[in-house]
């Protein structure tokens, strides 16, 4: 009973270096969602895909680049990672619209 | 943007004792929910409200609802250590056909033991 799984915990980069953070969902659910989380700043959307085979952005995609690759696994793309990603990132999904939110244990990543 | 705030924004009580938070928004919605964070953990869904509801309960969590103040409120009762977390409202926006969640800063509560 995985619900959402994301790799890796943990990543560190330099300034320009890329990056893929993955994650998977075991529970069917139709959408999938990033976010990133700051100190004082919430939680704030990156990208989402409502449905296999559309994605969308959403308050913050500069930057980043997103795949669904299949209903289960959607990742996030960091082509050249700058100080100001640094941060924790959190993946979600839910099974339709006005349903809970089911979120993975997030990757922190640091770029230097 | 954000459509929900939380209030206070950090809450320090005895264990025990009842802790009040609450989240205010900005545009009409069809539900609300609450969610929980522990420290280096991603959040957990705690409740939804939908807006033809005033009052839900969950064991020992009480949600209220007023749409017309557009603002609700989590209610946790005799709290213990382990409630210690951040906690977090969201509400939903339309975007065409789908609907994505609109956080708020969270209100971080510790239960003191």
């Amino acid at each position: 009973n995985a619900g959402v799984t994301q790799t890796p915990k943990f990543q560190v980069l330099k300034t320009g270096q890329s990056m893929t953070l993955q994650c998977a969902q075991d529970m069917n659910h139709n959408s999938m969602y990033w976010y990133r989380q700051d100190p004082g700043m919430g939680l704030r959307l990156i990208y989402y895909s409502a449905s296999e085979g559309t994605t969308d952005k959403g308050e913050v995609p500069n930057g980043y680049n997103v795949s669904r690759l299949n209903k289960r696994e959607f990742s996030l793309r960091l082509e050249s990672a700058a100080p100001s990603q640094t941060s924790v990132y959190f993946c979600a999904s839910r099974v339709s619209s006005n349903q809970p939110q089911h979120f993975g244990d997030g990757t922190r990543l640091s770029i230097l | 943007s954000q459509q929900g705030e939380e209030d206070p924004q950090a809450l320090s009580i005895q264990e025990g004792e009842n802790a009040t938070m609450n989240c205010s928004y900005k545009t009409s919605i069809n539900n609300l929910q609450w969610y929980r964070q522990n420290s280096g953990r991603g959040l957990v869904h705690l409740i939804l409200i939908r807006s033809n509801e005033r009052e839900k309960h969950s064991g020992r969590l009480r949600v209220t609802l007023d749409t017309s103040k557009k603002s609700s409120s989590l209610l946790i009762t005799a709290s213990r250590a382990a409630d210690t977390a951040s906690y977090f409202c969201a509400t939903p926006q339309r975007t065409g056909a789908n609907s994505k969640l609109t956080f708020g800063k969270g209100i971080t509560l510790s239960v003191r033991p």
